[in-house]
């Protein structure tokens, strides 16, 4: 059982450049988030999901987009990086509100991503 | 708005010593959940404890402890006989029921060294 799986590890960019972070899981959890992880702030949550089609923002969404399509995947896309968003993002699931609400947070590994 | 307060930035300990990590959270709603999570030095988000709001119990798990006090606000952490695996940053975390309780807020994380 693979859990949260995020791609990729590590990744360097230019400022102004775009990618997207990918995030899966196979736990059929309806709930999605991403966070970002910076040293003396914990981690702040930019965008979440309750289900497929359902987005909303978080503390820190700006310069992020996000879209839920199916169930299993929830991406996070940086249209235009900048130094600010250097930072360890992790990507996190949690039940169904169907079965149990509430129960812990399943992160994935985090990505390392440095914008120069 | 929801907030997490671990006023405890770092905190260092010799072996064997007792420490408590403190929690400090708002909400202005009466049905919430309360998490602490461990991130060791190898990064991945580890899930320690979830308490309902409603349920002031203490809790102890072999050394970990953990006080609920609503009438504070706070959830505070004990680690007895502390010991050096126990180094890791610390998170102590909100839900926002208003979300089916899955929009989780963090605070900014107590680092814990524990020295041989």
């Amino acid at each position: 059982n693979a859990g949260v799986t995020q791609t990729p590890k590590f990744q360097v960019l230019k400022t102004g450049q775009s990618m997207t972070l990918q995030c899966a899981q196979d736990m059929n959890h309806e709930y999605m988030s991403w966070y970002r992880q910076d040293p003396g702030m914990g981690l702040r949550l930019i965008h979440y999901s309750v289900g497929a089609g359902i987005t909303d923002q978080g503390e820190v969404p700006n310069g992020y987009n996000v879209s839920r399509s199916t169930t299993e995947d929830f991406p996070l896309r940086l249209l235009s990086a900048a130094p600010s968003q250097t930072s360890v993002y992790f990507c996190a699931s949690s039940y169904s509100r169907r079965s149990a609400t509430n129960e812990k947070l399943f992160f994935g590994s985090g990505t390392q991503l440095s914008v120069l | 708005a929801q907030k997490v307060t671990q006023a405890q930035t770092e905190i260092s300990v010799v072996e064997k010593e007792d420490v408590t990590l403190d929690c400090v959270y708002e909400t202005r709603d009466t049905t919430y959940y309360l998490f602490w999570y461990k991130q060791p030095p190898s990064g991945e988000l580890v899930f320690l404890i979830r308490r309902n709001s409603f349920d002031e119990q203490n809790e102890i798990s072999g050394r970990y402890s953990w006080n609920f006090q609503k009438s504070t606000s706070s959830f505070n952490f004990t680690i007895t006989a502390s010991q050096v695996v126990d180094s890791a940053v610390y998170f102590c975390a909100l839900s926002d029921p208003n979300t089916g309780g899955f929009k989780t807020i963090f605070g900014a994380g107590t680092r814990l060294f524990v020295k041989a």
